[in-house]
């Protein structure tokens, strides 16, 4: 079946500029996670959604990141006025249900801020 | 905040030989192992999620085993081959939800 899918895969911005990072997850997974790699760093969880539950946006970096999730599917992470230090790739995980299920990534939307 | 560690961070071998690599955690509230297999341009690919002290996992010629009450998990390739070569990563469920803590991962290189 379907894998999770992330759109743009690349994405080249002008610092100060808002960007949209889609990410749409396997079909009737439960749960979605955002994490990010910046370089030289390990990936680092950002944000988390479960079903129609408020997320746990504890891991966002700053309020200019927001995301959300539509009709329990596909999510959007915003990034508004980017900053360099933006610069990351950005990963979307999908899970089934249980907590300790596997998760599974998407290819990633490689955010550069000039 | 949680401290997954990885070692080596990297490591080069020869196509044929067998390597080992290291993830440390905290053994305090524990959930859930994961180690993913993660090649440049691609995503992440799960290898194993193991839950129990003493759990071993195999998957072809990679294996896996973890120890929960030390805080450790290791991860074998036997007969490295160069499509083994990827950045392997691990990382710790320590809540109830499932967000993952990641280690730094290990890049191994086997060349031919």
């Amino acid at each position: 079946g379907a894998g999770v899918s992330q759109s743009p895969s690349n994405k080249v911005t002008e610092k100060g500029k808002d960007v949209e990072l889609r990410c749409d997850p396997i079909s009737g997974h439960t749960a979605l996670y955002w994490y990010r790699q910046s370089l030289g760093q390990g990936l680092e969880f950002l944000i988390y959604f479960q079903g129609n539950s408020a997320p746990d946006k504890s891991g966002l970096p700053s309020d200019r990141f927001s995301a959300e999730r539509t009709g329990g599917s596909v999510s959007t992470l915003t990034i508004q006025r980017t900053q360099q230090e933006d610069s990351a790739v950005y990963l979307c995980a999908s899970r089934e249900d249980s907590n300790t299920d596997t998760q599974y990534f998407g290819p990633g939307t490689r955010l550069t801020v000039l | 905040i949680l401290n997954v560690e990885q070692s080596p961070q990297s490591l080069h071998v020869q196509e044929g030989d067998s390597t080992n690599f290291t993830c440390s955690f905290p053994s305090s509230n524990f959930y859930a192992l994961h180690w993913y297999r993660w090649e440049t341009a691609k995503s992440p690919e799960a290898l194993f999620v193991m839950t129990l002290n003493g759990d071993e996992k195999k998957k072809g010629r990679i294996s896996a085993t973890l120890n929960t009450k030390e805080g450790y998990s290791y991860l074998y390739i036997k007969g490295s081959q160069p499509e083994d070569s990827a950045t392997y990563l691990c990382a710790l469920g320590g809540t109830s939800y499932g967000k993952l803590t990641f280690g730094q991962g290990t890049i191994l290189t086997v060349h031919p």
